[in-house]
């Protein structure tokens, strides 16, 4: 059983594009959920936390639907730095884990010129 | 900014010798994390630390697996007899004063089992 899956990509876009990602999580129970980034063979980095009201971070915006256990991360005006591997993350339910991290596979973001 | 630092950050042996990775965690975090990543592949979590003892480890933390916090700074992932299927990133992990705060990632040690 995969716990978090996601989009593979490759997405490929121009400077200035609005790029969506998608991410599905398969326990209900699940209490924390998280973005990071990924540049290549470098560790992860905390990009966003993600709340049930959905959140803002500049041209970042990352949405949670419980009911459906969806995760999404919208980028506006994408520039050349965003070119990374993004990871859906997710977080053990309560009481059961103390914060072991669930990894998504990564989706892979080339912003071009 | 605080920061989580990890040495070496690239360490090769033989097959069946004894490795200990090193971790230096965000000075005020409490729980400590390590997790591997195998070339092209997800990030793996092995194992949390919490209050000195182990909270959880993963199918993959095996016998051949140990974590130690021997001091009040740094945090070490020993691998007794390493095979060629360890070679991989090797992340070590922290966060606050809750378990459900955000983590916070070292650069990694890239281990490469001949």
């Amino acid at each position: 059983r995969k716990e978090v899956e996601q989009d593979p990509g490759p997405f490929n876009v121009p400077e200035g594009a609005t790029v969506a990602f998608n991410c599905t999580y398969s326990n209900s129970a699940s209490q924390s959920f998280f973005w990071y980034r990924q540049d290549c063979r470098k560790e992860p980095k905390l990009l966003m936390s993600v709340y049930s009201s959905g959140n803002e971070d500049g041209r970042f915006t990352a949405q949670l639907n419980r009911a459906s256990q969806y995760i999404s991360l919208l980028i506006r005006d994408s520039k050349l730095s965003d070119s990374a591997t993004y990871l859906c993350v997710v977080n053990g339910p309560r009481g059961s884990t103390l914060g072991r991290l669930y990894f998504g596979r990564g989706t892979q973001l080339t912003v071009w010129p | 900014e605080p920061e989580v630092t990890q040495t070496p950050s690239h360490q090769v042996t033989q097959m069946g010798q004894e490795v200990i990775l090193r971790c230096v965690p965000i000075s005020n975090h409490l729980y400590f994390y390590w997790y591997r990543q195998i070339l092209g592949q997800k990030v793996e979590f092995l194992v949390s630390f919490y209050n000195n003892e182990i909270s959880e480890k993963s199918e993959i933390f095996d016998d051949q697996f140990s974590v130690e916090r021997p001091d009040g700074s740094n945090f070490t992932l020993k691998i007794r007899s390493t095979k060629l299927e360890d070679s991989a990133m090797y992340f070590c992990a922290s966060s606050g004063s809750s378990s459900y705060n955000e983590q916070f990632f070292g650069p990694g040690t890239r281990l490469t089992v001949l």
